[in-house]
């Protein structure tokens, strides 16, 4: 399979704990994004990584990169309940404005 | 800060109808693309849209599903005769220079 793979499945925490997702790939890529979909919703674009860059942050995100494993982790530092969501990485191949293809996602659940 | 829309929000249609369905991307992007999301299932890309015509596209979209940029602003999916199996939830996405493909909130389409 091309497609990015996440683990876990599921995760549950306690608000304010930090939440790890990994997603993991077999081919090589142009950069990998990350989604937030609340159930039944759209897809919210959180941080876009290319295949040259390590780590990048946007607020409480922290996304890593390493080539070498096809791996990238999606860390959400201080959670809250809203975060409460489905994580999805999508990987972009070649070119960079070619098709994503996505994982399976990772079911975030936030305890108050 | 701008944003894909698309319309409607949930479609019903009987086996054998046409749909169309629509999007509105980002005023500046150039590439646009439909994906969708079978309930339960993973995301999964239908076609790729450059330049006024169809760069890639996925076995999914075969001859029953089309694709248009009519004008400046819209862009177009339309499944000439749906079936039971194309219920899904459709998005459609676009991207600039950047890479970061933005997704719209998605159209519900429920055949019957």
């Amino acid at each position: 399979s091309q497609q990015g793979e996440e683990d876990p499945q599921a995760l549950s925490i306690q608000e304010g704990e930090n939440a790890t997702m990994n997603c993991s790939y077999k081919t090589s890529i142009n950069n990998l994004q990350w989604y937030r979909q609340n159930s039944g919703r759209g897809l919210v674009h959180l941080i876009l990584i290319r295949s040259n860059e390590r780590e990048k942050h946007s607020g409480r995100l922290r996304v890593t990169l390493d080539t070498s494993k096809k791996s990238s982790s999606l860390l959400i530092t201080a959670s809250r309940a809203a975060d409460t969501a489905s994580y999805f990485c999508a990987r972009g191949a070649n070119f960079g404005n070619e098709k994503l293809t996505f994982g399976t996602g990772t079911r975030l659940t936030i305890i108050p | 800060e701008p944003e894909v829309t698309q319309t409607p929000s949930h479609q019903v249609t009987q086996m054998g109808q046409e749909v169309i369905l629509r999007c509105v991307p980002i005023s500046n992007h150039l590439y646009f693309y439909w994906y969708r999301q079978i309930l339960g299932q993973k995301v999964e890309f239908l076609v790729s849209f450059y330049n006024n015509e169809i760069s890639e596209k996925s076995e999914i979209f075969d001859d029953q599903f089309s694709v248009e940029r009519p004008d400046g602003s819209n862009f177009t999916l339309k499944i000439r005769s749906t079936k039971l199996e194309d219920s899904a939830m459709y998005f459609c996405a676009s991207s600039g220079t950047s890479n970061e493909q933005f997704f719209g909130p998605g159209t519900r389409l429920t055949v019957l």
